[in-house]
């Protein structure tokens, strides 16, 4: 099974405040994911990495931004929150190669007043 | 794009009852995944199937991969009160981005 971790787990916080949403994994995959999702909603794709210096927008838009400056480290970033950001972000995270599953991070849920 | 649609979208059972739900799609995958997420955690991953007519089990959970390669199925035999949560499929084809279903909720009845 793979260490994917994210932190903070659940984070409260005003409308305008800078969040980053940190993900680390352990298991070197190369291929990383930021999903957003409602709570008992299915699960939209924000951003993806294939790779080190590699970032692409997934299926829904989003006002986030990642990085990957590192294999293991795939931060997303809200320069300015506001209430219609608040959701669980989850992220994974696969190995490169062929259709491999992805595992998950237990998610942060935010909430932006 | 693709899009696949899981059903049913809830389940009311009590416990020890059998359960089946299925995913289906619009057009052909490679790779069926089924996943549970328990409130306020991420997906786990249950089964991954690779081959259209695959059946692999684990446990009480048996999945299927459609011989069309447009479907899946999950069982779960002898439900327990730890089953309960959210179920949900998801299909991969070539190098395109997983595709999850809209999921099952199942719940049991005291």
């Amino acid at each position: 099974e793979a260490d994917i971790y994210q932190t903070p787990r659940y984070l409260v916080i005003g409308t305008g405040k800078k969040i980053t949403l940190e993900c680390s994994q352990t298991m070197g995959h190369d291929k990383m994911y930021w999903y957003q999702q409602d709570p008992g909603m299915e699960l939209h794709l924000i951003h993806y990495s294939y790779g080190v210096n590699s970032t692409e927008k997934g299926d829904l838009s989003s006002e986030s931004t990642v990085s990957r400056i590192r294999t293991e480290h795939f931060p997303l970033t809200l320069e300015s929150a506001r209430p219609s950001h608040t959701s669980q972000y989850l992220c994974a995270s696969s190995p490169t190669g062929g259709e491999q599953p992805q595992h998950f991070g237990d998610g942060t849920r935010l909430s932006i007043l | 794009g693709q899009q696949l649609n899981q059903s049913p979208q809830s389940m009311f059972i009590q416990e020890g009852e059998d359960v089946s739900m299925n995913c289906t799609s619009s057009s052909i995958f490679n790779t069926w995944l089924w996943y549970k997420q328990d409130p306020g955690e991420g997906p786990v991953l249950l089964i991954a199937l690779y081959k259209a007519g695959e059946l692999t089990s684990n446990g009480r959970l048996t999945a299927q991969f459609g011989i069309t390669r447009k479907d899946s199925f999950l069982n779960i035999s002898a439900s327990i009160p730890s089953d309960v949560g959210i179920y949900f499929c998801a299909g991969h084809f070539g190098n395109e981005k997983l595709t999850f279903g809209t999921g099952t909720r199942l719940t049991i009845i005291p």
